[in-house]
């Protein structure tokens, strides 16, 4: 079955507003997982990872919180817009440069002008 | 920035005929990766490359899939007798090292089988 899947699958946010997609994964032995971006007929764009032994990550405009606990990652990005528009998936990584990346069903973000 | 570039980007293809997708991964990348995506659902895990060899291969990727890195650059997917269901937007993906976590994702295929 699927390790990895999303809460919701359409997101409309405003232009301006912060969003957050959430992603929820059921291998408690994940150790590294990555948000990714794919634009209309592009391929998956890398946005930003996190790996077990963090809590919380941040790059530009873009942060990923993880909880173990629950199992559960998110994506917060801050002041949406209209070039985020795009479906964003989470996606899980076994360690190493060989692994495959498991993605998960995807979130399409609808940025509002 | 380098990117990997897959080639064609559409192909039209009568079912039964063979196919072969190309990519050129990032110069310099050890691991290599194709991917799928049927329309309007998640991106699937076909294969994993390194060294010539196959590393990994899912279900899907079954005896019509064949993979090959006929030279320094050129890394390509087979698929010896389409079915309707092999269409789909196919990824190649490479990775730069064993300790690298990030995978490169082309622009993709989309195959069209009729």
């Amino acid at each position: 079955g699927e390790s990895v899947g999303l809460h919701l699958p359409t997101l409309s946010v405003q232009e301006g507003d912060n969003s957050i997609i959430n992603c929820a994964y059921s291998n408690s032995a994940s150790d590294y997982f990555i948000w990714y971006k794919q634009e209309s007929g592009k391929g998956p764009q890398f946005i930003i990872d996190i790996r077990s032994n963090m809590d919380k990550r941040q790059g530009q405009r873009v942060t990923v919180l993880l909880n173990k606990t629950v199992k559960h990652l998110s994506l917060q990005i801050a002041a949406t817009q209209p070039g985020d528009s795009a479906v964003y998936f989470c996606a899980e990584k076994g360690s190493g440069g060989y692994q495959k990346v498991t993605f998960g069903t995807g979130t399409k973000l609808q940025v509002i002008p | 920035e380098p990117e990997v570039t897959q080639t064609p980007s559409h192909q039209v293809t009568q079912m039964g005929q063979e196919v072969i997708l190309r990519c050129v991964p990032i110069s310099n990348h050890l691991y290599f990766y194709w991917y799928r995506q049927i329309l309007g659902q998640k991106v699937e895990f076909l294969v994993s490359f390194y060294n010539n060899e196959i590393s990994e291969k899912s279900e899907i990727f079954d005896d019509q899939f064949s993979v090959e890195r006929p030279d320094g650059s050129n890394f390509t997917l087979k698929i010896r007798s389409t079915k309707l269901e092999d269409s789909a937007m196919y990824f190649c993906a490479s990775t730069p090292e064993r300790v690298s976590e990030t995978q490169y994702f082309g622009p993709g295929t989309r195959l069209l089988v009729l």
